[in-house]
Parts: C-alpha cells; sequence; structure tokens
C-alpha cells in the first residue's frame, strides 16, 4: 500500500465550485504540505503544516485553505474554484526529527482542472 | 533567501550516452540539497540527497551528484543513459530554518534509440 495516498486523483471543476483535495499518510511523519506543479515553474508551496495545530501559508496561498484533521491527514479546499487553478497538486510529508536535511515523501498527486 | 536554479529546461542524450543535468544554489548557510525523479503519471521519487557528509553522493538507478561549494553547483550524472530515464527532474534546497524545499524549474529528459 501507498505511504501517502491523494483523493482524487483527477478532478474536472467549473468555474466557482468548492473543491476538496484529500491527503492522507501512514509513514507516521508529522509534517505535511501542499504543492501545486505547472509547466515550467517547477513545485510551489501552497500550505505547510509542522504538526496537527500548527498550519502557515507558502508562497503562493491566496485562494486556498487547509485543514488538518489529524496528523495523518491533510486537505486543501478551492473556496471558489477559477481556470488558473488547474495544475496538478501534490502532497507531501516529512519527519521533523533531523530537519532540515530529512527527505520529503510525495503522494501520487491530483489532476485539477478549472473550465 | 536560498534558491535553486536548473540549467536547461530540456536535455536530450542517446541512450548509452552520459546524462548531465545542471543544477547550481544560492545559499548563506551550508545547503541540503536533493535531486529527485518524476516519471509520466507519478509522484516525485527522491533520487538522492546531500547533507554535508561525503561531497559525491551515490543515488538510486545508477545516478549521482557531486557538491561543489566553490562553484555552488550539484549537478546530476549517470554514465549510460537508458530508456527508462525519461522523466522530470527537480533540484530542490531545504531551508535551513523550517526545512522546506525550495524547487529548481525542472529539467526533461529525453532519452533516444
Amino acid at each position: 500500500d501507498a505511504d501517502v495516498t491523494q483523493t482524487p486523483r483527477n478532478r474536472i471543476t467549473k468555474t466557482g465550485k468548492r473543491i476538496m483535495l484529500e491527503c492522507s499518510q501512514t509513514k507516521g511523519h508529522d509534517r505535511m504540505y501542499w504543492y501545486r506543479q505547472d509547466p515550467g515553474l517547477g513545485l510551489r508551496l501552497i500550505y505547510y503544516s509542522f504538526d496537527v495545530k500548527d498550519i502557515n501559508k507558502g508562497e503562493i496561498s491566496d485562494g486556498y485553505s487547509v485543514s488538518r484533521q489529524a496528523q495523518a491527514k491533510f486537505s486543501l479546499s478551492l473556496e471558489s474554484a477559477i481556470p488558473n487553478q488547474t495544475a496538478l497538486y501534490f502532497c507531501a510529508t516529512s519527519n521533523s526529527l533531523g530537519a532540515p536535511r530529512n527527505e520529503q515523501f510525495f503522494g501520487p498527486g491530483t489532476r485539477l482542472t478549472v473550465l | 533567501a536560498q534558491s535553486v536554479t536548473q540549467l536547461g529546461s530540456h536535455v536530450s542524450v542517446s541512450e548509452g550516452a552520459l546524462v548531465l543535468l545542471r543544477c547550481n544554489y544560492s545559499s548563506s548557510v551550508p545547503p541540503y540539497l536533493f535531486w529527485y525523479v518524476q516519471y509520466p503519471n507519478q509522484g516525485l521519487q527522491l533520487l538522492l540527497k546531500y547533507t554535508s557528509a561525503a561531497t559525491l553522493v551515490k543515488g538510486i538507478n545508477g545516478f549521482e551528484a557531486e557538491f561543489k561549494k566553490s562553484e555552488t553547483s550539484f549537478h546530476l550524472t549517470k554514465p549510460s543513459a537508458h530508456m527508462s530515464d525519461a522523466a522530470e527532474y527537480f533540484c530542490a534546497v531545504s531551508d535551513s530554518n523550517t526545512g522546506k524545499l525550495i524547487f529548481g524549474q525542472g529539467t526533461t529528459l529525453q532519452v533516444k534509440p
């Protein structure tokens, strides 16, 4: 079984709709992250959480919100989707013990299309 | 602020040829550096990381990278490309305070038969 899972894997929605992307992990890590990937721009950090009560904005948080329901679950919401939020979204996890030298572990991604 | 720059958004090599993917970093403190690979329709997978031990780091699938402080570089190499190496490769630096990863723009590797 995958250590970091994301649901849904693909989603097509319309402008103005509310969308939630979910991430779960079984690695026992305390840190979780949401990134978006756009061609030619690499991965950009949207939000990150170092534990259940510690949530922080990344470099491109406008238009997004998150919820850390438990140590293993971290959801990303688009309150009112717009076409330029069409992208590939990744969840990642890492262990705070030994950070910042620790790598992050990535989920398979969610491809979101906003029409 | 820390950053990485990947030189060349697309690299094309013939099967069996040397692979060289370039990454330069900017950091005011000793950096922790990573190379990730993304195969089509998959998430990112760690190839290797530099954490201030040996400057020549060996990773999975025959890849290696050398940390050169004088050149602020962390280039990824593989002596002989395989068709299965076709993918997108990302260089990243870890923020020294928070551990967040800062990614380069990515390099797409094409391997020709």
